[in-house]
C-alpha cells in the first residue's frame, strides 16, 4: 500500500463546478496534514493546512476523518486559475523522525474549462 | 527574503555520467529535503537534513545517489553514475525546523539522462 494515495485524474470541469479530490495515507500516528498546489512546470506551494474540525479558507474546504485515514478538499465555484495538480502531503513520524517527514500523494490534475 | 535559491536549472547527461545539484536554503532554516519528482508523479523525499546531520535517508539509492550538507547551510546532491530513471526535476525545499507544515522549494532543477 503507497504511504499516501491519491485520486487518480485528470480531473475536467467547467467554470462553476465543484469538484473533490481524495487523499487516504497509511501510517496512523501522523499528526499533520496538507494540501499543496504545483501549477505545470512549478514547485509546490502550500495551498491549506487540514485540521481535525475541518477547516475553509474561500471556496476551498478541506476535511480529516482519522479513523478512516482520509483526507479530502473541496473546490466550490472552480475559477480558470484553479486549474493545476493537487497534492496531499502527510507529516509521517516516527521513532527515528519525531519531527516527521512530509510525504506527497502522486497528485491530481485538475483542468477547468470555459 | 530571499527564498530557496537552487542550480543549474537545467542538466543534460549521458548515461554513467555524473551530475552534481546544489542548495541553498533561506537563511536560518535548518531543515533541509531534496525531492525527485519524476513526470507525472508527486515529490519523492529522498534525503531529509537537520542542520548538517541525516534524519531521513531511506529512500535513497545510495548505490548512486549522495548529499551532503557540511556547515548546515547549502547542500549538494550527487548522482554517480546516473541511468536513465533518473530524469526528473529535483527539488530542494527548507523549513525552519522539523515538523513546520510549510516547506519553501526551490524551482528545482531538471535533470535529462539520454
Amino acid at each position: 500500500r503507497k504511504e499516501v494515495e491519491q485520486d487518480p485524474g485528470p480531473f475536467n470541469v467547467p467554470e462553476g463546478a465543484t469538484v473533490a479530490f481524495n487523499c487516504t495515507y497509511s501510517n496512523s500516528a501522523s499528526q499533520s496534514f496538507f494540501w499543496y498546489r504545483q501549477d505545470c512546470r512549478k514547485e509546490p506551494k502550500l495551498l491549506m493546512s487540514v485540521y481535525s474540525s475541518g477547516n475553509e479558507d474561500g471556496r476551498f474546504t478541506a476535511q480529516l476523518n482519522r479513523a478512516s485515514q482520509y483526507i479530502s478538499l473541496l473546490i466550490r465555484d472552480s475559477k480558470l486559475s484553479d486549474s493545476a495538480t493537487y497534492l496531499c502531503v502527510v507529516n509521517f513520524q516516527n521513532l527515528y523522525n519525531q519531527g516527521g517527514k512530509l510525504i506527497f500523494g502522486q497528485g491530481t490534475e485538475l483542468s477547468v474549462k470555459p | 527574503e530571499a527564498g530557496v535559491a537552487q542550480s543549474p536549472r537545467y542538466k543534460i547527461i549521458e548515461k554513467r555520467q555524473s551530475v552534481a545539484f546544489w542548495c541553498n536554503p533561506i537563511s536560518g532554516h535548518a531543515t533541509l529535503y531534496w525531492y525527485q519528482q519524476i513526470l507525472g508523479q508527486g515529490p519523492k523525499l529522498l534525503i531529509q537534513f537537520q542542520n548538517n546531520g541525516v534524519v531521513d535517508d531511506s529512500q535513497l539509492p545510495k548505490d548512486r545517489f549522495s548529499a551532503e550538507r557540511l556547515k548546515g547551510v547549502d547542500s549538494t546532491l550527487k548522482i554517480q553514475p546516473a541511468k536513465l530513471e533518473d530524469s526528473a526535476v529535483y527539488l530542494c525545499a527548507s523549513t525552519k525546523d522539523r515538523g513546520v507544515e510549510k516547506l519553501f522549494f526551490g524551482s528545482g532543477t531538471q535533470l535529462s539522462v539520454l
